[in-house]
């Protein structure tokens, strides 16, 4: 079945650590997206990308970083300049305007 | 307008009564519409979607309704089940060149039994 598949579900970094998330999408959608959510909150625009080797910053990119070398792959790094990074993220893609987003299940991650 | 991490608002409901739940959108321009569930640590999941030539759209135990003239937005869950209770996003496209949608607060839905 297709879909998006994003690793690890639970993540521990330790202060001053660079971690990366995985998003991958077997969907063949040409935009992927990437979302943090804190507790009780909504949705936060990180970066999205609409095509391959482009990509452009969201709403709250400073402290993230991600490439987009392959059409189903969109990994988010989460550098040592977040200085809040615990939160739950959400990788997504969509094919064209006028059709939703499939989601990932997400990544939960925790500063120990 | 953007998401800004706001706090969710809450409507509790009774269990087989329906509910509404209420999305102002931001943007004349915006031609489709979309609603989503978030139940408690899990990715979002579509529900039902509407573009802007139409006014109701129904699927499944769930309409949209969206209303032009005041860029209202809303979804009606009929006969509402304990296994609704989740969050609930409204988003929108602008329209444009863009394929990224806006969303909108959330909204807490709690079925009492």
């Amino acid at each position: 079945d297709g879909g998006i598949t994003q690793s690890p579900k639970y993540l521990f970094r330790k202060e001053g650590q660079n971690v990366t998330l995985s998003c991958e999408q077997n969907l063949n959608h040409d935009a992927m997206y990437w979302y943090r959510q804190d507790p009780g909150q909504g949705l936060r625009l990180i970066y999205y990308s609409q095509i391959v080797n482009d990509f452009q910053k969201g709403d709250i990119a400073e402290g993230y970083s991600v490439s987009r070398e392959k059409k189903e792959s969109f990994p988010l790094t989460v550098t040592s300049a977040q200085k809040n990074p615990t939160a739950f993220y959400l990788c997504a893609s969509n094919r064209d305007r006028l059709y939703g987003y499939t989601f990932g299940s997400g990544t939960r991650l925790t500063v120990v | 307008g953007e998401s800004v991490g706001l706090h969710l608002p809450t409507l509790s409901v009774q269990e087989g009564d329906n509910s509404i739940i209420n999305c102002a959108y931001s943007n004349s321009a915006s031609d489709y519409f979309i609603w989503y569930k978030q139940e408690s640590g899990k990715g979002p999941q579509f529900i039902i979607d509407i573009r802007s030539n139409m006014d109701k759209r129904q699927g499944q135990r769930v309409t949209v309704l969206l209303n032009k003239t005041v860029k209202h937005l809303s979804l009606q869950i009929a006969a509402t089940q304990p296994g609704d209770s989740a969050v609930y996003f409204c988003a929108e496209n602008y329209g444009g060149a863009t394929n990224k949608l806006i969303f909108g607060t959330g909204t807490l839905l709690a079925v009492q039994p």
